[in-house]
């Protein structure tokens, strides 16, 4: 197994309260990426991150920021929770080319009540 | 823009039957394309893939084959077992970030 690790696995909060997930990896893989994973959409990315301090958006970014100090650590935050934003989010790991595959995280079970 | 189509699920077959999830995509350039699979309470993992038009992947019984003219890359199984239930992803991607674009996925349930 590809060595990612996501924490927590499983978080229940409030709406309006900050929620940071993180996301660490120790395969030294360039690309980071956050998904969400919804019934119907399949996954969607949020944002990612080709290097120490260079992300970029995906698709779904609204209400997300992220952080990348450090090559094994991607940090995704919800500045204020809100109920849309309960979903299951994966981290993923790559290199980049588009002939390889990403390795994904065993998720992040995330419920904003 | 880039987008991939999966058949709608779920998908209930018995065990040994025959299996097809069709995937179609629009995509610009020359995409990679891939089959993910997540197992209950897991992450996604790759089956298979191919990285040009007219190849063919293949695991654990699994097959796919990009076709170009018809922009398909469609899932097929011989015979399932019931350990083949799980959700069915197929996704490409286009550019050398490594992006994924998913298509909805399908669940399979195959009973005994």
């Amino acid at each position: 197994d590809a060595g990612i690790t996501q924490s927590p696995r499983h978080k229940v909060t409030e709406t309006g309260t900050p929620v940071t997930l993180r996301c660490h990896q120790t395969e030294n893989h360039r690309y980071m990426y956050w998904y969400r994973q919804d019934p119907g959409h399949g996954l969607r990315l949020i944002h990612y991150s080709y290097g120490v301090k260079d992300t970029d958006k995906g698709e779904v970014s609204d209400g997300y920021s992220v952080s990348r100090s450090k090559t094994e650590d991607f940090l995704l935050t919800l500045e204020s929770a809100t109920s849309s934003q309960t979903s299951v989010y994966f981290c993923a790991i790559s290199e980049g080319d588009r002939r390889t595959e990403a390795f994904f995280g065993q998720g992040t079970r995330l419920t904003v009540v | 823009g880039n987008s991939v189509t999966q058949m709608e699920g779920p998908v209930t077959l018995s065990e040994e039957a025959f299996l097809t999830i069709n995937c179609t995509y629009t995509a610009t350039g020359y995409p990679s394309l891939f089959w993910y699979v997540q197992y209950p309470g897991e992450g996604l993992q790759l089956l298979l893939k191919a990285t040009k038009a007219d190849d063919k992947g293949s695991n654990k019984g699994f097959e796919a084959t990009y076709r170009k003219e018809t922009t398909s890359f469609h899932l097929e199984k011989g015979s399932v077992q019931v350990s083949d239930s799980a959700v069915y992803f197929c996704a490409l991607t286009s550019s050398n970030t490594g992006k994924l674009i998913f298509g909805q996925g399908t669940t399979l349930q195959v009973k005994p």
